[in-house]
């Protein structure tokens, strides 16, 4: 079956320091990827998205890599802010369904300045 | 910017009652899901709708479970008999259309406690 394990948080960082969210997947087919983050009180939403191997997403200064010869889609940032802190979770879908995403279990990252 | 909201944001209930979850999709989607999270975790895809007919449905929405669109703008999750077990946080989400570049929108979700 399909599924996504990512690294178990909480993680602590200070302000402008570098942030990895490691993620791997296992998937029948070729999976599109996902993260999606949910701040404090709100929903989850989408931070960025990779469909094929190689791509690279991005937004708000995140980015991760499609790299399917290590089933891998590690959340990066250069230098995070503490508006930064919320839960991240990685996903992935398969194409031609209803969009029926396997998430992860979430991991909550704490920026303190 | 639109958004998906939900109702009640905490739903407090008795073991063995009905309990329904009340979601207003964004007004043009036309695709709508519900995924729940228990606590610590991952997020589960229960069922999605489209144009009044569940599309697809996984192991865990059983037949105490029921989605109903009752009108143009509501899409509600009945669970019939609640257990413990159903504790969880439940997200409503639409898309507008089919496939990768039309993302699922969140709302912030509803606590469901079963006592």
């Amino acid at each position: 079956g399909n599924s996504v394990t990512q690294m178990e948080g909480p993680v602590t960082l200070s302000e402008e320091a570098f942030l990895t969210i490691n993620c791997t997947y296992t998937a029948t087919g070729y999976p599109s990827l996902f993260w999606y983050v949910q701040y404090p009180g709100e929903g989850l939403q989408l931070l960025l998205k990779a469909t094929k191997a190689d791509d690279k997403g991005s937004n708000k200064g995140f980015e991760a890599t499609y790299r399917k010869e290590t089933t891998s889609f590690h959340l990066e940032k250069g230098s995070v802010q503490v508006s930064d802190s919320a839960v991240y979770f990685c996903a992935l879908s398969l194409s031609g369904g209803y969009q029926k995403v396997t998430f992860g279990t979430g991991t909550k990252l704490q920026v303190i300045p | 910017e639109p958004e998906v909201t939900q109702t009640p944001s905490h739903q407090v209930t008795q073991m063995g009652q009905e309990v329904i979850l009340r979601c207003v999709p964004i007004s043009n989607h036309l695709y709508f899901y519900w995924y729940r999270q228990i606590l610590g975790q991952k997020v589960e895809f229960l069922v999605s709708f489209y144009n009044n007919e569940i599309s697809e449905k996984s192991e865990i929405f059983d037949d105490q479970f029921s989605v109903e669109r009752p009108d143009g703008s509501n899409f509600t999750l009945k669970i019939r008999s609640t257990k413990l077990e159903d504790s969880a946080m439940y997200f409503c989400a639409s898309s507008e259309i089919l496939g990768d570049n039309s993302p699922l929108h969140f709302g912030n979700g509803t606590r469901l406690t079963v006592t």
